[in-house]
């Protein structure tokens, strides 16, 4: 099967702008979870997606939403983007529980 | 809360000498242990999971609920182990679905 893939690989944006990433899971896979990775914070849950619906989230500010389609394809959105916005953004899918996952290559943001 | 502690960062070794990556949680629930690895240039990949009890590529880690640990091992290190390690936690018996907490990571380098 092929893997998670994530698109853009890489974005450049300016303080203020919108943003939106995309993920496909692995065929099959019906659960998307969302990471950001920073040197200084390491990997932190953004939220999951099952079944179209967001089942889980974890601690950000509400600038950063997200959905899923019922292709299981998901796209995450962040608004008015901040410096500290910058990071790799990682998708993972997983086949039912959200446990097991599955990474994508990640998309590397970058704010100026 | 979930917590992952990771307290090396850095952990180097020689060729054919035993590794020892440490891990310890802090949960109040039922876990879910699981370490994952990044090889140079590489995603996130899936190594082990503590409920499968398997040995992959010559590693095994047991997870300890009184120790409250999920040490990973391998008697004689290679060279192509060298890569960043990260445990995980999830949350096996709740709702908490899709989260994944990591631990810091640590970079084990394997010298020849």
């Amino acid at each position: 099967k092929a893997g998670v893939t994530q698109t853009p690989r890489y974005l450049i944006k300016t303080r203020g702008q919108q943003v939106t990433l995309s993920c496909s899971p692995i065929s099959g896979h019906r659960s998307v979870s969302w990471y950001q990775q920073t040197p200084g914070q390491g990997l932190q849950f953004l939220f999951e997606y099952f079944s179209e619906t967001q089942r889980n989230k974890g601690n950000f500010p509400g600038r950063f939403s997200g959905r899923q389609f019922s292709n299981s394809r998901s796209e995450m959105n962040v608004s008015t983007l901040e410096l500290g916005d910058s990071a790799l953004y990682l998708c993972a899918s997983s086949p039912w529980t959200g446990r097991e996952q599955f990474f994508g290559p990640g998309t590397r943001l970058t704010v100026l | 809360a979930q917590r992952v502690t990771q307290p090396e960062k850095l952990l180097s070794v020689f060729k054919g000498a035993p590794v020892e990556l440490k891990c310890n949680y802090s949960y109040s629930g039922s876990p879910e242990l699981f370490w994952y690895v990044q090889y140079s240039r590489q995603r996130l990949q899936l190594l082990l999971r503590h409920i499968s009890r398997e040995s992959i590529k010559g590693f095994t880690a047991d997870l300890n609920k009184g120790e409250t640990s999920f040490h990973l091992k391998k008697p004689f290190a290679q060279e192509e182990d060298s890569a960043m390690y990260y445990c995980a936690l999830s949350d096996a018996g709740g709702t908490s679905y899709g989260k994944l907490t990591f631990g810091q990571g640590t970079i084990l380098t394997v010298h020849p």
